[in-house]
């Protein structure tokens, strides 16, 4: 099946630096991935949706400036904390999806998870 | 917007038995899709079973079986045979239309007694 990897799968950080997490497809293209952040015992929710090759859609309410994304290939989506602060601290996960959205008849397009990856900003 | 309700935070089954998830949704859509997924103490997310919105049909993957009720705006989640690595949070979510986005219920806390 479709393997999705995020890198690192733990980091701690000083208050103040970025931080650069990764997500990969392994054995597909993914026209978009999207990137969720998860607080203990709580719901996934949605940060942005990236497409490859054009800008990333934030949801409301998440910092653009903050948390940016990058899409440049079919295979790697990058999420940076700039200027990370404790509040930033949590559990972000990545998805890929194998189609470039919509249903489009027939199965839908389908999301594999990232292992995700602890943020912890001191 | 389309919403989904978990309103049962926690729930318990004893190892062997029968345990059904509950979930509701709201939308005005009459193409989408649901699921249910898995997320162990690992906190790898894991599809554990799909359902299309235009099958009559309930979906069954071995032990895990729904029961959608479309009128009624329900997707619930059996799990027979439970087993100790049925334990982990459990999140309905919905998928439709063009925004290509899932929303995700709150999630439901499995426990599975020995």
């Amino acid at each position: 099946g479709a393997v999705v990897s995020q890198h690192p799968s733990r980091v701690i950080c000083k208050s103040g630096t970025s931080v650069k997490i990764e997500c990969r497809s392994l054995d597909f293209q993914a026209t978009t991935m999207f990137w969720y952040r998860q607080f203990p015992k709580k719901s996934l929710m949605l940060m942005a949706t990236s497409n490859e090759g054009s800008k990333a859609t934030y949801e409301q309410g998440v910092e653009k400036d903050k948390f940016l994304i990058n899409h440049a290939s079919l295979t790697l989506s990058t999420l940076t904390v700039t200027s990370a602060h404790p509040e930033d601290s949590s559990f972000y996960i990545c998805s890929a999806d194998t189609h470039g959205g919509g249903l489009a008849g027939g199965r839908p397009n389908e999301q594999f998870f990232g292992p995700g990856t602890r943020l912890t900003v001191l | 917007a389309q919403t989904v309700t978990q309103s049962q935070p926690e729930m318990s089954v004893q190892e062997a038995e029968t345990v059904t998830l509950s979930c509701t949704y709201d939308t005005s859509e009459s193409d989408y899709y649901l699921f249910w997924y898995k997320q162990p103490p690992s906190r790898q997310m894991i599809l554990v079973i799909r359902q299309e919105a235009y099958k009559q049909q309930n979906a069954t993957e071995n032990r895990f079986s729904v029961n959608f009720q479309k009128a009624a705006k329900s997707f619930s989640l059996k799990i027979s045979d439970s087993q100790l690595g049925d334990a982990a949070m459990y999140f309905c979510a919905y998928y439709a239309g063009a925004n290509s986005k899932l929303t995700f219920g709150k999630g439901i806390t499995l426990s599975v007694r020995p």
